[in-house]
């Protein structure tokens, strides 16, 4: 299978909003709803921020949400904040117990 | 609290096999409905899902990578092991462990920091 597609940047002023798209095919997020958006910051652990394509885990802000359309998830961050500078990936369910990541996309705030 | 950390063998040589073990804390590897998956991501690419393996040791690896790969659990130890034959310079990258459960589909979390292997000829 092949990497979900995503931006390879993205950025946005403090308190702006920014989405970022993660593009696949109908084999893999348009054909099942288990996206998932995690957050790297160098030298840590990546963090569950969104699962199920819309589902925060528990502790994440509300300032991130996903959405997805089509064979396109989008993860929105919404009042952005200096802390949330960093790196983004995307995965999917790709079908036969198959998993798929994108290629991330880096989060700058301006 | 659920950790994993990984270890292992930092630098390779071409044609030698990858051997990472992954120790986890705050929870037994053999906990129902648990996978344990590896992920890693080469310097300045995606990230790649290697393989993960139920705690019933049954096992799915991307089918990339399934003829050089290997995941074993160590319930003894409470690890989880990565072993990656005929390794290039392909294979440098970070490896990280993770769970994910009830199902493969399900999130990987949490994570492992990560263990930086890379590979020279």
């Amino acid at each position: 299978q092949s990497a979900l597609t995503q931006p390879p940047s993205a950025s946005g002023s403090p308190g702006q909003s920014v989405t970022i798209s993660c593009t696949g095919t109908s084999s893999d997020v348009g054909a099942y709803n288990f996206v998932s958006w995690y957050q790297h910051h160098p030298g840590k652990a990546p963090k569950l921020m969104i699962y199920e394509v819309n589902r925060r885990p528990s502790g994440v802000p509300d300032r991130f949400s996903g959405s997805k359309s089509g064979d396109t998830a989008s993860l929105t961050v919404s009042g952005l904040q200096a802390e949330d500078e960093g790196a983004y990936y995307c995965s999917s369910y790709a079908g036969n117990n198959n998993l798929v990541f994108g290629g991330g996309t880096k989060l700058t705030v301006l | 609290q659920l950790q994993l950390q990984e270890s292992g063998p930092g630098l390779l040589k071409t044609s030698e096999t990858l051997s990472l073990t992954c120790t986890v804390s705050g929870d037994s590897i053999s906990s129902s409905s648990t996978f344990w998956g590896w992920i890693r991501r080469p310097p300045g690419k995606g990230l790649e899902w290697i393989g993960s393996i139920f705690y019933t040791g049954t096992t799915y690896y991307n089918p990339s990578l399934k003829s050089r790969v290997t995941i074993s659990l160590d319930t003894s130890k409470n690890q989880f092991s990565l072993r990656l034959s005929s390794v290039m310079a392909a294979d440098t990258a970070v490896y990280y462990c993770a769970r994910h459960w009830p199902t493969i589909a399900a999130p990987f979390d949490p994570w492992g920091q990560g263990t930086l292997v890379t590979v020279s000829s």
